[in-house]
């Protein structure tokens, strides 16, 4: 069954680059009907959508967090990535990637997620 | 943007008993083009990922159980667990995605335990 898996680093240094992969397996990226996505929770909080990208590389990111997002895909990997730059410590969360489900060309809802990756910025 | 609240913030009930939490949102995400509800449900238990429960308001995703089902419409919605069982202590988040593919947002979500 598909299954998703965040990698990086847990620890990130203020005003550095916050860099995290989410390796697909399962199922294939290429699907012509899914986006995939990257979602923080900080810790006690509610969760937040940081952005979603195609296989082609077609993305929409959050318009809170759009200056400082980049996301990226590997078809040949199976595997998306995010970097998040100029962190500070309202960065802190668990960082999860999903599949984000398109319905006609509706994109919607996150039906499968990874177990999420805690990223903690500090000095 | 449109912003989810819900209510309450934390609910205990018995088991076996009616669970009911409520999500509003800042402005209507009924799509009057395909007269749909543009509004999903999570179920997130201490340390797992969030769970896609029910989608398009109350449509249940495949393999949720029927004791969970979603209503409402426009901005005003309701999630029931109809007989509350042990395993469904959980917090409980609604989304919308009215306003994909710009946005996409949470409530802050609801915490269910056993009274």
């Amino acid at each position: 069954q598909l299954q998703l898996q965040e990698s990086g680093p847990g620890l990130v240094k203020p005003s550095e680059t916050l860099s995290l992969t989410c390796t697909v397996s399962g199922g294939s990226i290429s699907s012509s009907s899914y986006y995939w996505g990257w979602i923080r929770q900080p810790p006690g909080k509610e969760l937040e959508w940081i952005g979603s990208i195609y296989y082609s590389g077609s993305n929409y990111y959050n318009p809170s967090l759009k200056s400082r997002v980049t996301m990226s895909v590997d078809t040949s990997k199976n595997h998306f990535s995010l970097k998040l730059s100029s962190v500070t410590a309202a960065d802190t969360a668990v960082y999860y990637c999903a599949r984000h489900r398109m319905i006609a060309v509706v994109i919607t809802t996150f039906d499968h997620w990874g177990q999420g990756t805690l990223v903690t910025v500090s000095s | 943007d449109i912003v989810m609240t819900q209510s309450p913030d934390s609910l205990a009930v018995s088991l076996g008993e009616r669970a009911t939490i409520n999500c509003k949102s800042s402005q209507s995400v009924l799509y009057s083009s395909n007269n749909k509800n543009y509004l999903a449900w999570y179920q997130q238990k201490p340390g797992q990922p969030p769970k896609l429960l029910i989608y398009w308001a109350s449509t249940r995703e495949s393999g949720v159980p029927d004791r969970f089902s979603g209503s409402g419409s426009g901005t005003d919605f309701t999630l029931t667990i109809s007989s509350l069982q042990a395993e469904d202590v959980a917090v409980y988040y609604c989304q919308q995605y009215y306003s994909t593919p710009s946005l996409f947002t949470f409530g802050p979500g609801t915490k269910v335990d056993i009274k």
